[in-house]
């Protein structure tokens, strides 16, 4: 089976650091995506990490670790702007499986 | 280019009403995906297609939906008849061939069926 957790609420303030989990457990692994989804819109691609390790981008890094089925999307110098919906998502051979969201709230 | 297209951006229905949903990939792309957006479930994968042709339904709810891609450029999710426990965003995406994983996402559409 298929099963992508990620905790589905989080705070932080203005100005500081937030991590976001992912923990997943898919029949195939071709990739793990995090995105990002203001309210009403569409998400929007943040990162991909297909080998183990950190991936930085910017305010954003990506980390994955195959072997524990874990990867975590870390937020830095938070803005206001970052308050969405962050989704963790597998590539299981040709589809992208996504988990149900975490929805970060930023306050000043 | 000009994205992922998706008509219409909202639709209002009433229940047992047909419903059909529409998107343009991006120009190139090979792959085309189907999701649904709920708070309860987040976003489900209905059914993709490869080079126009469905290779996963699975995610289909019911023999209610119905998916085409009759050419490159264009597909369909149809609802027929609709019900209130459709009501949800209607993600349409697409990708490049194998190596390019990245997903483009169309801006959806608000589908509420009274």
């Amino acid at each position: 089976g298929q099963n992508i957790d990620q905790p589905t609420e989080m705070t932080a303030t203005e100005g500081a650091i937030v991590q976001i989990n992912c923990t997943y457990q898919t029949s195939g692994f071709n990739g793990l995506f995090w995105y990002q989804q203001h309210a009403g819109e569409a998400p929007t691609f943040l990162s991909y990490n297909v080998l183990d390790g950190l991936e930085e981008k910017g305010r954003f890094s990506s980390f994955l670790s195959r072997s524990k089925g874990y990867s975590y999307l870390l937020l830095k110098e938070l803005q206001m702007k970052d308050s969405a919906s962050y989704l963790c998502a597998v590539f299981d051979t040709d589809k992208l499986i996504f988990g149900t969201g975490t929805r970060l709230q930023v306050f000043p | 280019d000009a994205g992922v297209i998706q008509s219409p951006r909202h639709e209002v229905t009433e229940m047992g009403q047909e419903v059909t949903l529409r998107c343009k990939p991006i120009s190139g792309h090979d792959y085309l995906f189907w999701y649904r957006q709920t708070m309860m479930r987040g976003l489900e994968l209905l059914i993709y297609f490869n080079n126009n042709v469905p290779i996963d339904d699975s995610g289909m709810p019911e023999d209610r939906f119905s998916a085409k891609m009759p050419n490159a450029s264009f597909s369909t999710l149809k609802i027929q008849p609709s019900e209130p426990r459709d009501s949800a965003v209607y993600f349409c995406a697409s990708k490049g061939n194998r190596g390019s994983e990245k997903l483009f996402f169309g801006s959806g559409t608000q589908l509420s069926v009274l």
